[in-house]
């Protein structure tokens, strides 16, 4: 299956603790997005990425959050000291270009339970 | 600021039956209108989307939806359904600027019952 891969599926965290959730894009895909998305409510935008660089990071939170997408290896979406409103379900989505029309393929989705 | 209301969180229809998911978005400029799929323990996939010209769009899986400028709405219809087209359906809405910003409803369950 060559298509975005996201882990972990699930996580469970306590509050304080850190997560981290992986995304790899499809092959060939430079640019990489992540979006939340809280119970009864749609996506949100959080950051865009490609290799080494942050393009767009209007919708992260300010504080505890960060996210890279290194030359090698996936995207990691980092939340440090969880509190119980980050529980959601995290997804990545990729693209091989970008512009206003280009069609975004997204992953299963990482679900985070903040306990 | 742009919104998208998927009116029905959970829709219940017999197989072979039609459906119609709504979708109604706010904004006072042109938009790209977008139907997104996400099939039980799969990531989300274009079903279909409007950018101009015929408000008649085709999709994937024999989906289709208008786009109605009047009445700001961009509903999803499949005359007959399979089990198969179990999933969540969520529409989102995009101002032009960029292909990821991206507002979404909160989407719809399809739930297909023998």
């Amino acid at each position: 299956n060559a298509g975005v891969m996201q882990n972990p599926r699930h996580l469970v965290r306590r509050r304080g603790q850190e997560a981290r959730l992986r995304c790899s894009p499809m092959k060939g895909h430079s640019h990489v997005y992540w979006y939340r998305q809280l119970p009864e409510e749609g996506l949100k935008f959080m950051v865009y990425l490609q290799k080494e660089n942050i393009i767009d990071e209007s919708g992260m939170p300010k504080e505890r959050f960060s996210a890279e997408f290194p030359k090698e290896g996936p995207s990691i979406l980092r939340i440090q000291q969880v509190v119980r409103g980050d529980s959601a379900a995290y997804f990545c989505a990729s693209s091989p270009l970008t512009g206003s029309t280009g069609e975004l393929f997204f992953g299963e989705g990482s679900r985070l339970t903040v306990l | 600021a742009q919104s998208v209301t998927q009116l029905d969180s959970q829709v219940p229809v017999f197989e072979e039956a039609p459906v119609e998911l709504r979708c109604n978005y706010s904004s006072s400029v042109s938009v790209y209108l977008f139907w997104y799929v996400q099939y039980p323990n799969q990531g989300l996939q274009l079903l279909l989307k409007y950018l101009s010209g015929s408000t008649l769009v085709k999709g994937i899986n024999g989906f289709e939806a208008e786009f109605n400028k009047s009445q700001t709405s961009f509903h999803l219809r499949k005359p007959s359904v399979h089990i198969s087209d179990t999933a969540e359906y969520f529409c989102a809405v995009s101002d032009g600027n960029s292909n990821y910003q991206l507002i979404w409803g909160a989407g719809t369950k399809l739930i297909i019952k023998p």
